[in-house]
């Protein structure tokens, strides 16, 4: 059982390139996440999906898009990299079920260098 | 806007001592908290949670934290840290579940021998 997978796990751009960020996962679940890590300011969320073909913005969304097509995938744009943008990005995912089995399952991360 | 502060980017012990890592939130209700961790290299895991079933949640590898809406705290502690529990610990905060959780700025752990 894989859980979420994010590819690629590194990556450097010059500024002005674009890049897309995959997430999978094999758990059948609704909710997926977008977040970067910056050190000194925790995880910041970038944009959501609650289902296949929807997605809301985040707390930092500003120089990123997302697709949700199919229900496994998620996928994180930059269309014009910018040096900001490098960070940590991590893919989360959930089910819809509250309670006491309610958690985030993590990817292990992208670490991207904009120049 | 609710939030968490988590006292101390770093925290050291020895092995075998009592750990205790900080976290408070700003909320005008009680909300979902949470305790990850995150070991070098790797995404987050979900260490415990509270969801107001009751105020001492114990969790994964001898973790536990006490929600205590008088201070608006969620104090993690592990009795005697193991050499394996260095790792940066990241507390969050949700009102409605997972859409809008908010996380700390985290607490590296350091356990020296």
């Amino acid at each position: 059982n894989a859980g979420v997978t994010q590819t690629p796990k590194f990556r450097v751009l010059k500024t002005g390139q674009s890049m897309t960020l995959l997430c999978a996962q094999d758990m059948n679940h609704e909710y997926m996440y977008w977040y970067r890590q910056d050190p000194g300011m925790g995880l910041r969320l970038i944009h959501y999906s609650v289902g296949e073909g929807t997605t809301a913005k985040g707390e930092v969304p500003d120089g990123y898009n997302v697709s949700r097509l199919k229900k496994q995938n998620f996928l994180l744009g930059l269309e014009s990299a910018a040096p900001s943008q490098t960070s940590v990005y991590f893919c989360a995912s959930t089910d819809r079920t509250q309670g006491a089995n309610e958690k985030l399952f993590f990817g292990s991360g992208t670490q991207l260098s904009v120049l | 806007a609710q939030s968490v502060t988590q006292l101390g980017s770093h925290v050291s012990v020895s092995e075998g001592a009592l750990v205790l890592l900080r976290c408070n939130y700003s909320s005008s209700v009680p909300p979902y908290l949470f305790w990850y961790v995150q070991y070098p290299n790797q995404g987050l895991q979900l260490l415990l949670k509270y969801t107001s079933a009751a105020t001492l949640v114990k969790g994964i590898n001898g973790f536990e934290a006490e929600f205590k809406k008088s201070e608006t705290s969620f104090h993690l502690t592990k009795p005697s840290a193991h050499m394996s529990d260095a790792a940066e610990y990241f507390c969050a905060v949700s009102l409605t579940g997972f859409q809008k959780l908010v996380f700390g700025t985290g607490t590296r752990l350091l356990v020296s021998p």
